[in-house]
């Protein structure tokens, strides 16, 4: 059973560098195909992609944020982390980790974000 | 900057069909931009129904089906159900960087 939950400080300044982790169960990621990604959700808006790693340690991140993010992955400890800096009021948001599976089968290949953590509220303020 | 757009919001009667769609202001929605749709109820995080396009995962009711129509992806419900009020949001695929719409809000009255 894959599981994820994420964890970190629910009240950050501005200016400020914020660390998440996630924490998973369930799955490794050291396969090559298999990823955590992060995703945000401001209050009352909609879901924005922030940046995936996978197990071989390649990485992604948002254009309009790479500047501003980092992720890392211990795998020993089945954590990944988002650190994002310089935060703004506008980075309020909800954080939340999923799994993410790439693979393909026949011709044809699939990307799935299948499982995702609760999410953890993070407010930026002053 | 690449955007991605989806109804505001749709209302649907029980037992009814409603379609909901993704379209990318970049040109047609392929099976290469590997849409993905999500559920979110309030509170919650959000569920994957469908990947790469048309894919239920384990969970998904059959009632959901995917499809690609007329330049965009769609996510089709037939039969609605009142547990499926909820917000849907899409998710598009630009080379390696994945894009979320911003959302429909599904009403079932």
């Amino acid at each position: 059973q894959i599981t994820l939950k994420e964890s970190g400080p629910t009240l950050v300044k501005p200016t400020q560098t914020l660390t998440l982790t996630c924490t998973f169960s369930g799955f490794s990621l050291s396969p090559t195909g298999v990823g955590v990604g992060w995703i945000r959700q401001p209050p009352g808006k909609a879901l924005e992609w922030l940046g995936l790693i996978y197990g071989n340690d390649d990485k992604r991140y948002s254009p309009s944020l790479k500047t501003r993010l980092s992720i890392t992955k211990d795998t020993s400890k089945n954590q990944v982390f988002l650190t994002m800096t310089n935060l703004d009021t506008v980075d309020t948001a909800t954080y939340f980790c999923a799994h993410n599976r790439l693979f393909c089968r026949g011709d044809y290949c699939h990307v799935d974000y299948d499982y995702w953590g609760q999410g953890t509220l993070v407010t930026v303020s002053s | 900057q690449t955007l991605v757009t989806q109804e505001s919001s749709l209302t649907v009667s029980p037992g009814g069909t409603v379609t909901l769609t993704c379209a990318s202001t970049t040109g047609a929605v392929t099976y290469a931009s590997y849409p993905n749709w999500f559920q979110q109820k309030p509170g919650q995080a959000p569920r994957s129904l469908i990947y790469s396009t048309s894919n239920r995962n384990p969970w998904t009711p059959a009632r959901f089906s995917g499809s690609l129509f007329g330049g965009k992806a769609a996510l089709t419900l037939s039969g609605v159900q009142p547990e499926d009020e909820a917000d849907y949001y899409c998710l598009l695929y630009f080379g390696a960087i994945p894009v979320f719409g911003g959302g429909t809000k599904l009403t079932v009255l």
